[in-house]
């Protein structure tokens, strides 16, 4: 199994420009999260999809963020315009049922200059 | 709400010596543990977990944890540590839903 595949694996942008991260979760996967991680808060959940339904987006920053998983093997997400503040790694994890282990991705280190 | 706390940011260790990982949580029921390890610049990698039953969990190079529900705590330990065990340890809670609470991490350093 290639487990959580993430691309790119680093991204560095201007501000206001528009950045897409992509993910696909393991196969057979029915949970897909995506996390956030900086220095300052950590790791924080941004979003969490269950047979590719959002559920809960209460962690995505504003609305300048959104995620989109059209099939069960793929998932994005996009910032738009992005800004200085955005610069942290953001993983995609994904699972099999809501309450197992989490499987992480290497992760995208995206940089906004 | 859930939550974890790992009291140590920083841990150095001879190498060969034993290594203990502390971890507390606050969850109102029985909780479902985590710890993980992310070694640098790469993903989270998932050391052991426990759900239910025995208290003292068996994972992956070597670790072990030990749940104690009087202390609301899930101690991660490795008897003998090895240089590529420097990395950054993960303790995390979960429910029956989906979300996991992260603690802040602890960074291990392994000296020669």
């Amino acid at each position: 199994d290639a487990g959580v595949i993430q691309s790119p694996r680093h991204e560095v942008t201007e501000m206001g420009q528009e950045v897409t991260l992509r993910c696909k979760p393991i196969s057979g996967h029915n949970s897909l999260f995506w996390y956030r991680q900086t220095m300052m808060r950590g790791l924080e959940l941004l979003i969490y999809f269950n047979n590719n339904v959002p559920i809960d987006d209460s962690g995505m920053p504003e609305d300048r963020f959104s995620a989109k998983m059209p099939n069960a093997s793929f998932s994005t997400l996009k910032i738009q315009p992005s800004e200085p503040r955005d610069s942290a790694v953001y993983f995609c994890a994904s699972s099999y049922g809501t309450a197992d282990e989490q499987y992480f991705g290497p992760g995208t280190r995206l940089t906004v200059t | 709400a859930q939550s974890v706390t790992q009291p140590d940011i920083h841990i150095t260790v001879s190498e060969g010596a034993s290594l203990e990982l502390r971890c507390n949580y606050s969850y109102g029921a029985t909780p479902y543990l985590f710890w993980y390890v992310q070694s640098p610049g790469q993903g989270l990698q998932l050391l052991l977990k426990y759900f239910s039953g025995d208290t003292l969990v068996q994972g992956i190079k070597g670790f072990e944890a030990e749940f104690k529900r009087s202390q609301s705590s899930f101690n991660l330990r490795k008897p003998s540590v090895h240089w590529s065990d420097a990395a950054e340890y993960f303790c995390a809670v979960g429910s029956n839903d989906y979300k996991l609470s992260f603690g802040a991490g602890t960074t291990v350093t392994v000296r020669a």
